[in-house]
């Protein structure tokens, strides 16, 4: 397809569980964004890439919280031993250059995690 | 750190009818701005931004924005509304030199009456 697809579209998780988000972008992309969307809010950052480095993490709420792109394509957000809080959409979004000012960044539908 | 504030939760309009959708942000100077518009299980998309330079931009689907320095806003217009543009729109900051992660307001929820 032509834009960024995320998997699974829901999941409901037991609190506790561990869960992995996983995110493909439009090929090519260089810059891979992660962002939590909690009811009735903006999304929030938690992460960004450029190709395979993380850059940026400043965003992750807690060590629980994991993200990789280990090929510089597909992004997996990891989440460990989920909690209540945790439940919100997670939303990812690529963009062709370095920078998501210049470089209009793409969303994808987002994973709505529901931890229960 | 930057943030963004939109007053309005929730706007009605007629169909036709002029659109005005507030943004304030904070920021210690001129910061990028964005509107996205996010439509029910549709992924946010972008409609115009701001970088510098001329302070009334244009986007896409007939909205426009301008970027107000004295006010710190960055209104969104649209001079007639269309049943189709029903959705829900973010006003986003970007920092100058940090970094590219963008700060998102809360949301306004357009409903659109035919």
């Amino acid at each position: 397809g032509a834009g960024v697809s995320q998997s699974p579209r829901y999941k409901v998780a037991k609190r506790g569980q561990d869960v992995a988000l996983r995110c493909d972008p439009i090929s090519g992309h260089v810059s891979l964004f992660w962002y939590q969307q909690a009811l009735g809010q903006g999304p929030e950052f938690l992460t960004y890439f450029q190709n395979e480095a993380q850059l940026d993490k400043s965003g992750l709420p807690s060590d629980r919280f994991f993200a990789e792109r280990p090929e510089g394509s597909v992004s997996t957000l990891k989440i460990q031993r989920t909690q209540q809080e945790d439940s919100a959409v997670y939303l990812c979004a690529s963009s062709l250059g370095q920078s998501s000012y210049n470089s209009p960044l793409h969303f994808g539908n987002g994973t709505r995690l529901t931890v229960t | 750190a930057q943030s963004v504030t939109q007053p309005d939760i929730h706007i009605t309009v007629s169909e036709g009818a002029s659109l005005e959708l507030r943004c304030n942000y904070s920021y210690g100077a001129t910061p990028y701005l964005f509107w996205y518009v996010q439509s029910p299980g549709q992924g946010l998309q972008l409609l115009l931004k701001y970088f510098s330079g001329d302070t009334l931009v244009q986007g896409i689907k007939g909205f426009e924005a301008e970027f107000k320095r004295s006010q710190s806003s960055f209104n969104l217009r649209k001079p007639s509304v269309h049943w189709s543009d029903a959705a829900e729109y973010f006003c986003a900051v970007g920092a100058r030199g940090g970094g590219n992660k963008l700060t998102f307001g809360t949301g306004t929820q357009l409903k659109v009456e035919l």
